[in-house]
């Protein structure tokens, strides 16, 4: 079955440094959503990839598709405590079910 | 706009007892799905319901099975709890889960804790 990896597994930084988490998948796909939750919170929605090389930005936030759309990355810029959290990426292929990577947990020391 | 309401937010039990989770989507959000998550295995899927349909169906032993009735609100069940299945159960909706307008929205959760 699809298998979706996440790197780091954890990252802590300085406030003000930048963070990347990068996903990986097994297979080819569709379309990869990013999601945050905030610890004791619930998943929220940030952003959905579809087209091949597609680069959005959301302020300090630049998310990524790769070319061959089997991988994507999520940039912060100049962490802030309030981006503390666990990044997940979810994969999916044309109507299947989302798959979930492991998620990178994020510290912002201040 | 009310958002995905699961209830109850926190359980206890005792092995070889059932429990029934409860999720109500977003109004006019036909896909509901619904994942298990555990220190140890993240965000790990457990089905999706589309009109009252079985579309999705994650690897996890018969013991658990769900449900979507008319008006979208989803119940998922597990028999014969187990030890290990202590986690949150996170439900989510979405208008089109996979779709180009797949984007979920997540409840509260239910936390579930078996002893």
């Amino acid at each position: 079955g699809q298998q979706v990896m996440q790197i780091p597994q954890y990252q802590h930084v300085q406030e003000g440094e930048d963070f990347t988490t990068y996903c990986n998948s097994s297979t080819t796909l569709s379309n990869i959503q990013w999601y945050k939750q905030r610890p004791g919170g619930h998943p929220v929605f940030l952003i959905q990839l579809v087209k091949s090389g597609e680069v959005k930005k959301q302020k300090r936030l630049t998310f990524q598709f790769g070319e061959a759309k089997k991988n994507s990355s999520l940039h912060i810029t100049a962490t802030q405590t309030t981006d503390v959290g666990t990044y997940f990426c979810a994969a999916t292929n044309y109507g299947q079910n989302f798959v979930f990577g492991p998620g990178t947990r994020l510290s912002v020391l201040p | 706009k009310a958002g995905v309401t699961q209830t109850p937010r926190y359980l206890i039990k005792t092995r070889g007892q059932q429990v029934t989770l409860s999720c109500s989507p977003i109004s006019g959000h036909r896909s509901v799905s619904w994942y298990q998550q555990t220190p140890g295995q993240g965000l790990q899927f457990l089905f999706e319901y589309f009109s009252e349909t079985q579309r999705n169906k994650g690897n996890f032993p018969g013991r658990f099975s769900g449900r979507q009735f008319s008006n979208s609100r989803s119940e998922m069940n597990v028999s014969t709890l187990e030890l290990g299945d202590s986690a949150l159960y996170l439900c989510a909706s979405s208008l089109d889960a996979g779709g180009p307008t797949g984007e979920l929205f997540f409840g509260e959760g239910s936390r579930l804790t078996v002893l």
